[in-house]
């Protein structure tokens, strides 16, 4: 079976302050799919990041930043120099059984709430 | 290229009724699955359809099911709701490289 913990249930920051949302996920599986995705008030799911199992590369996008650790089975998300319009709540998620004709199901976490205040 | 959407946007039922939930798949995916959210809660899947096949389901009772047609657009139904049925409803559609997109969602709320 497949878990994702998101230990941070709610973050407050101050405007350009640096946040990282923690993600630890759970499976037997050896090739997987990590996601993290940001769900403003308005309810949709917008698609952040994806990583696959293989691919332990780091990556920078502008202000956000990943930290896929295998060995700790962590997959952190940092926001640098946080802004308002980055309050939202972020899910991290987790894809096994992938490829064919079966293209999984996303496990979530719990959410983290994250608040920017100006 | 026009993304996920979802009909309605929200709803309100009573218990015991039947809820019939709408999405249209984003062009060129053939694929479509549906979480249910509970309020503070992260997205549960309940299913997948893949080519107008069931292709996985969720910890979800037989009263939720499916369809999807020809052109991959989907329906969720679900019978008999109870008060816990209250929830976002999610539609994600994707292709083959496991990417889900997700539309707007349906706000039920049972009574």
């Amino acid at each position: 079976a497949q878990k994702v913990t998101q230990a941070q249930t709610e973050i407050s920051v101050v405007e350009k302050e640096d946040v990282t949302l923690d993600c630890v996920y759970e499976t037997r599986d050896t090739t997987y799919y990590l996601f993290w995705y940001k769900q403003p008030p308005s309810g949709e799911l917008v698609f952040l990041i994806r990583r696959n199992s293989f691919d332990e590369q780091n990556e920078i996008s502008g202000r956000y930043s990943w930290n896929f650790q295998k060995s700790t089975s962590s997959f952190n998300f940092t926001i640098t120099a946080s802004q308002v319009v980055d309050s939202a709540v972020y899910f991290c998620a987790l894809i096994t059984n992938a490829g064919g004709t079966s293209y999984g199901k996303l496990t979530f976490g719990q959410g983290t709430i994250l608040t920017v205040h100006p | 290229e026009t993304g996920v959407t979802q009909s309605p946007t929200h709803l309100i039922k009573t218990r015991g009724q039947q809820v019939t939930l709408r999405c249209s798949s984003q062009s060129g995916h053939n694929t479509v699955s549906w979480y249910q959210q509970a309020l503070g809660q992260g997205p549960q899947f309940i299913f997948q359809y893949y080519r107008e096949e069931e292709n996985g389901r969720g910890n979800f009772p037989p009263r939720f099911s499916g369809l999807q047609f020809p052109n991959y657009s989907s329906e969720l139904n679900v019978n008999a709701l109870e008060l816990d049925d209250s929830a976002l409803y999610l539609c994600a559609s994707s292709a083959r490289d496991n990417e889900q997109f997700f539309g707007p969602g349906t706000r039920l709320t049972v009574l």
